[in-house]
């Protein structure tokens, strides 16, 4: 069964730093591009950063940019986002998500399993 | 950045009726959009990709279509357990976009 396991989420003032982190199991880690979606309390979905499966691409929102990294270890089946730099605005349930593939087709940018989330506040 | 805007927000119906919800894009993205449902404290679940496709495991009264432009999802037959939060999500272009999504609710 494929597993997503998010941690890392917490109070934190602006300015401030916090480092996620998402577990993945059940499923080859290393085959698979990953990403970051987030949602605000009471709001839609907001993509936030791709990682190819080969650590090699990756992409951000031009709200994040310049502030958030994303990596990725292989070897530890786990997926990080270092965020500096946070507002208020950065307040909400992030979400690490798998790329898609079925039938020996792959679909990197579209999400097909997902953690559970792990919450930021960010507040003074 | 291209922009998906959802209609309606809300979209009152009972059980059995059928749901059609509309994802239009402010450019073109080709066939390359995606449909989610999210349920209340539960993470979005992959409905519909490249338009028409409908993910492993999902059941045949949810189908997709439309190109370009616009965009429809149509729930057949509504189900108790299809009341729910959809968007949309686009691929065609970076940044990776949602919609902002459509509630549907149980009349």
């Amino acid at each position: 069964e494929v597993q997503l396991v998010e941690s890392g989420g917490g109070l934190v003032q602006p300015g401030g730093s916090l480092r996620l982190s998402c577990a993945a199991s059940g499923f080859t880690f290393s085959s698979y591009s990953m990403n970051w979606v987030r949602q605000a309390p009471g709001k839609g979905l907001e993509w936030i950063s791709y990682i190819s499966s080969s650590n090699t691409t990756m992409y951000f929102a031009d709200s994040v940019k310049g502030r958030f990294t994303i990596s990725r270890d292989n070897a530890k089946n786990s997926l990080y986002l270092q965020m500096n730099s946070l507002r208020a605005e950065d307040t909400a349930v992030y979400y690490c998500a798998r790329g898609y593939c079925s039938g020996g087709s792959c679909y990197w940018y579209y999400f097909d399993s997902w953690g559970q989330g792990t919450l930021v506040t960010v507040s003074s | 950045e291209i922009v998906l805007t959802q209609s309606p927000a809300t979209l009152s119906l009972s059980p059995g009726e059928r749901a059609t919800l509309s994802c239009r894009a402010t450019q073109s993205v080709s066939s390359y959009l995606a449909w989610y449902q999210q349920k209340p404290g539960q993470a979005p679940r992959l409905l519909i990709y490249d338009a028409s496709n409908r993910a492993t495991g999902i059941p045949a009264r949810f189908s997709g279509s439309g190109s370009g432009t616009d965009f429809t999802l149509t729930i057949s037959s509504l189900e108790p357990e299809d009341f729910a939060v959809y968007y949309c999500q686009q691929r065609h272009n970076w940044p990776l976009t949602f919609g902002g999504g459509t509630k549907v609710e149980i009349k």
